[in-house]
């Protein structure tokens, strides 16, 4: 499978321990997004990486959310001292170059803190 | 204020019918306007870019006014397999930096 892969597909944690994500995007695409979404909602912003700089962080995300992409290849997203607000579905896409608008979604790391 | 609200429907159409959805956006600087699909507990994904003079892709129509700042996406002929949820998408860049998506417009054909 070339597409996005995201670990893990679900997590489940209490309040209060942190969390990691990983997030593998198509191979060739420089561009790497992450988001949140909630039901009824659409896909919320979090940050972007243009290989492994992060170049858009959204004025949103709270200190407790850090992400990397060390290598310029796959990236992860922590959650640090996770609220139940935080549960949410979390969303990966990667895009190459100048199609930059045709992201493509991997399937999701379902996260719910009890 | 949010940046690009659209109606969240539910619409639902029998067959064949024709719907059209519409989203405002709240940033006059919008660069970049699109419309994702994303069906029922899957990832969204890119169904049309939307330009100013308009495009058309077989039976899916979108348009953009920048003076109302809205978008719009028509839809003729609806099939069963148009059931999903509509997600309006704006960038402030040309560079697509940062993407405010819209909160889906659900859409049910009916047989």
């Amino acid at each position: 499978d070339t597409g996005v892969s995201q670990n893990p597909r679900h997590k489940i944690t209490k309040r209060g321990q942190n969390v990691t994500f990983r997030c593998d995007p198509i191979s060739e695409h420089n561009r790497l997004y992450w988001y949140r979404q909630t039901l009824g909602q659409g896909p919320e912003f979090l940050t972007y990486f243009q290989n492994e700089a992060q170049l858009e962080k959204s004025r949103l995300l709270s200190d407790r959310f850090s992400a990397e992409r060390p290598k310029g290849s796959f990236s992860t997203l922590e959650i640090q001292r996770t609220e139940q607000g935080d549960s949410a579905m979390y969303l990966c896409a990667s895009s190459l170059g100048a199609h930059f608008y045709e992201q493509y979604f991997g399937p999701g790391t379902r996260l719910t803190v009890t | 204020r949010k940046e690009v609200e659209q109606d969240p429907g539910p619409f639902n159409v029998p067959e064949g019918a024709t719907v059209a959805f519409n989203c405002t956006y709240s940033n006059s600087a919008s660069q970049s306007f699109f419309w994702y699909r994303q069906d029922c507990r899957k990832e969204p994904k890119l169904l049309m870019s939307v330009y100013s003079s308009g495009n058309e892709d077989g039976r899916f129509t979108a348009q953009l006014n920048r003076a109302s700042q809205y978008i719009s996406l028509l839809i003729r002929d609806s099939k069963l397999s148009d059931s999903a949820t509509y997600l309006c998408v704006v960038t402030t860049s040309n560079t697509g930096n940062q993407f405010y998506f819209g909160t889906g417009t659900s859409l049910t054909v009916i047989p």
